[in-house]
This record gives structure tokens, sequence and C-alpha cells, in this order.
């Protein structure tokens, strides 16, 4: 099925360990997202991409760097993972409306990476 | 700043039953507003959205909301709940700026609704 493609799916890393977070949509849309989930706090964003080209900082963006790849691939990556960073990561992704600005189409999410930090 | 709330941790009804999962929204200008469901281990998955036009929107697997601007509140509804309604919902607004591109989108802290047979 088409959709937005997440991996790993679970990972444990021991703290200043270091690793990427890979995303891919192929529903060609222009924007990009990821999310962390944390119990009683909803989804946050860390970083977004809303084009191929173009990245920018979310609500909580510290500890995390993000490469939009090309227009299907979108990563996270945490240099040196500490406990706090210990969640459930989503990307997701969503489609420009005709005249850009105002995007007002609903977001696709992948089904997360299960995160835990030692 | 936007922001939304979820005033219920949970939700619990009969199957059957009617439902309503609250939210109420801050935001300057007009709201974009989102309702979203997420099964055990999965993503979320759209359900409906309000943009402009009638207050009462219909969206996937029944659910329909109900949008107040007096009361600056979007609940969620559905007639008859089944049991495989049971899951966490978020209520989200459009972070709006009319500078970017994109849908930025801030989220409730969701609402676990139980359906009971």
């Amino acid at each position: 099925n088409a959709g937005v493609t997440q991996t790993p799916k679970f990972q444990v890393l021991k703290t200043g360990q270091s690793m990427t977070l890979q995303c891919a949509q192929d529903m060609n849309h222009n924007s990009m997202y990821w999310y962390r989930q944390d119990p009683g706090m909803g989804l946050r964003l860390i970083y977004y991409s809303a084009s191929e080209g173009t990245t920018d900082k979310g609500e909580v963006p510290n500890g995390y760097n993000v490469s939009r790849l090309n227009k299907r691939e979108f990563s996270l990556r945490l240099e040196s993972a500490a406990p706090s960073q210990t969640s459930v990561y989503f990307c997701a992704s969503s489609l420009r409306d005709r005249d850009g600005l105002y995007s007002n189409q609903p977001q696709h999410f992948g089904d997360g990476t299960r995160l835990s930090i030692l | 700043a936007q922001s939304v709330a979820q005033p219920e941790d949970q939700v619990n009804v009969a199957e059957g039953n009617p439902l309503t999962v609250k939210c109420t929204y801050s935001v300057s200008g007009n709201p974009y507003l989102f309702w979203y469901v997420q099964y055990p281990n999965r993503g979320l998955q759209f359900l409906l959205k309000y943009i402009t036009g009638d207050n009462l929107v219909k969206g996937s697997y029944g659910f329909e909301a109900e949008f107040n601007k007096s009361q600056t509140s979007f609940h969620l509804k559905k007639p008859s709940a089944l049991v495989s309604d049971s899951a966490l919902y978020f209520c989200a607004v459009r972070d709006f700026n009319p500078m970017e591109y994109g849908n930025k989108l801030v989220f409730g802290a969701g609402t676990i609704l139980r359906v009971k047979s």
C-alpha cells in the first residue's frame, strides 16, 4: 500500500550513541514532518520540511537534526542520544494545495519508530 | 499561538450509545481544525477537518464534528458507538503562518475512547 514508511520500527540505544531515523513517502507529497509522541503530551513537532530543499525547526528541535534528501525522503538524526529522547517518533507528509500557501490537506502518518535510550 | 485542549483524558461509552469527544481551541484568525484517530501501535489516521462552511462536518467511519465559533469548540461525535471505535483521538489546529507553505499542526494531548459491549 502507498503511504509513509518509517525504519526502523524499534531501536534501543545507549546514552551518547547516534542514529538516524528514516522516512519515505510515495504519495508525491510536498511537505514532510517529524513528531515525537510522549504520554499525556500529544504529538510535538520536532522539524518539518515545507518543500524539497527547505527545513525548519518545530516546537522541540534541540538534540535533533534533519535532512530532506529528496522529495520522497526525510531523515531525523540524533547526534548524541539522551534518555529524555526516549519516545515514539512519527513521520508524516502532506500535499500542498494548489495555491501553495494555505495548505489544508491532511497529514498522512507512518506507523512510528519506538526508541528507547538507556 | 494556536492551541487546542482536550479536557477529558478518557471517555467511556456503551456500544450503541452516542459518543462525544470534546475539543476546544484558541487561535488568532480563522481556525482550521482536524480530528485524527490512533489505534494501538499505529500512526495517526485522518478523520475529518473543518476549514469553512457548514458547522457540521462529516468524516470517516460515521464520525462527525460540530464547529461552534461562539464556544470555540470542535467536538467529535458519533450517533452509535462501536467497540471497534475504541482508540486514542486527537484534535489538532493548523499553526497558521501566512508566509509558510505546508500544514503545521498543533495537537491536543489526546482522549482515550473506550467502548464497552
